[in-house]
């Protein structure tokens, strides 16, 4: 696992329906952020998650967001009913220890048409 | 909420000079994080700052973190086409806790 693993790269969505962005984080890491970035603008935080624990969601909007960390598997975040304001890239970053040596993935670029 | 400015917005600059931009904030943090980002891909971290007054290099760069706690610079030496991108701060208040960003600074390097 040569980083952390986004996908897909790029999500075009016509308004209504539903986005999974997955993130994979690195062999080893069992802590996963969620980040937004709109254009011109600096990430902004979403959600950190733990395996099968939602630590901090304070940056999740209440509705229509929902992220997970399954034992197995990736993190999930779902977009429910998407938005043109959803379109963004988000990023995904994990580390092996709270909020130390945090690695980026190379995010989705979702697109909501 | 935490919010931290970021200047300057932009640089156009000649290849061979340094560069310093800098990092603010109203809030303290104990953790200081520069980061570049090329376009299409994630931000990579560049220099991490753990302590209030600590300097550290990496390479040509050089990053600060302020006795305040408030704020940061970062310095890049003798630059080159290569260190065109935007670069952002970042906070930590808590370990374990969120970042947060800053605007970014675009970098362009006339050659």
């Amino acid at each position: 696992n040569a980083g952390v693993m986004q996908n897909p790269r790029h999500l075009v969505r016509r308004r209504g329906q539903e986005a999974r962005l997955r993130c994979s984080p690195m062999k080893g890491h069992s802590h996963v952020y969620w980040y937004r970035q709109l254009p011109e603008e600096g990430l902004k935080f979403m959600v950190y998650l733990q395996k099968e624990n939602i630590i901090d969601e304070s940056g999740m909007p209440k509705e229509r967001f929902s992220a997970e960390f399954p034992k197995e598997g990736p993190s999930i975040l779902r977009i429910q009913q998407v938005v043109r304001g959803d379109s963004a890239a988000y990023f995904c970053a994990s580390s092996p220890v709270p909020g130390y040596g945090y690695t980026f993935g190379s995010g989705t670029r979702l697109t909501v048409v | 909420g935490q919010q931290l400015n970021q200047s300057p917005q932009s640089m156009f600059i000649q290849e061979g000079e340094d560069v310093s931009m800098n990092c603010t904030s109203s809030s303290i943090f104990n953790t200081w994080l520069w980061y570049k980002q090329d376009p299409g891909e994630g931000p990579v971290l560049l220099i991490a700052l753990y302590k209030a007054g600590e300097l550290t290099s990496n390479g040509r760069l050089t990053a600060q973190f302020g006795i305040t706690r408030k704020d940061s610079f970062l310095n890049i030496s003798a630059s080159i086409p290569s260190d065109v991108g935007i670069y952002f701060c970042a906070g930590q208040r808590e370990y374990g806790n969120k970042l947060v960003f800053g605007a970014g600074t675009i970098l362009r390097v006339k050659s």
